[in-house]
């Protein structure tokens, strides 16, 4: 398996624009998580899915962030407008309820957000 | 609110030398437990792992942990470390019967040859 896919990997944008950020989860992973990574806050969860259905939002800093997962094997996170603060290093994980592997989350390469 | 501990915030160590990093959780009932290794400029890589039985874990690149469930620690070790080691390393509980994984702060390693 390829692991998690996420592009891009790197994006610079300008204060105000709209950014979206893409993940796909690893085959027959039913659980979809977004997390956000920076030196002064560290790992922070940001919204997770089940079956394609958003179970905890909670961690979405505030309206300007969206996260969206059309289907099994994709999901976007959307920042519109976007703000310096933004920039940090967003990484998606899948993981499967299921198997051998269960419960365990396996992380993508990120998408590392600047914005200036 | 469940809480993970990791102590350490950053360690320095020449090569060859012994490791032992802690992590400390806050929920007594049920736990799985993880390690998570995080190279520079690279993304959270599974370094080990328990979820029942040996309390002893053996992961990847010499690492391994032992799970106490009286001291409520998961502490990661490796008898010798090496320059490659330099990275991040995070520690995460998953409660039963909760969706998420809650992780620690962190702790940077530097490993000089």
């Amino acid at each position: 398996d390829a692991g998690v896919i996420q592009s891009p990997r790197h994006e610079v944008t300008e204060m105000g624009q709209e950014v979206t950020l893409r993940c796909k989860p690893i085959s027959g992973h039913d659980y979809l998580f977004w997390y956000r990574q920076t030196m002064m806050r560290g790992l922070e969860l940001l919204i997770y899915f089940n079956n394609n259905v958003p179970i905890d939002d909670s961690g979405m800093p505030e309206d300007r962030f969206s996260a969206k997962m059309p289907n099994a094997s994709f999901s976007t996170l959307k920042i519109q407008p976007s703000e310096p603060r933004d920039s940090a290093v967003y990484f998606c994980a899948s993981s499967s309820s299921e198997g051998l592997n269960t419960d365990t989350q396996y992380f993508g390469p990120g998408t590392r957000l600047t914005v200036l | 609110a469940q809480s993970v501990s990791q102590h350490n915030h950053h360690v320095i160590l020449s090569e060859a030398a012994s490791l032992e990093l802690g992590c400390n959780y806050s929920y007594g009932g049920t736990v799985n437990l993880f390690w998570y290794v995080q190279y520079p400029g690279q993304h959270l890589q599974l370094l080990l792992k328990y979820f029942s039985g040996d309390p002893l874990v053996k992961g990847i690149k010499g690492f391994e942990a032992e799970f106490i469930k009286s001291k409520f620690s998961f502490n990661l070790r490796k008898p010798s470390v090496q320059w490659s080691d330099t990275a991040e390393y995070f520690c995460a509980v998953k409660v039963m019967g909760t969706d998420k994984l809650i992780f620690g702060t962190g702790t940077r390693l530097q490993v000089f040859p």
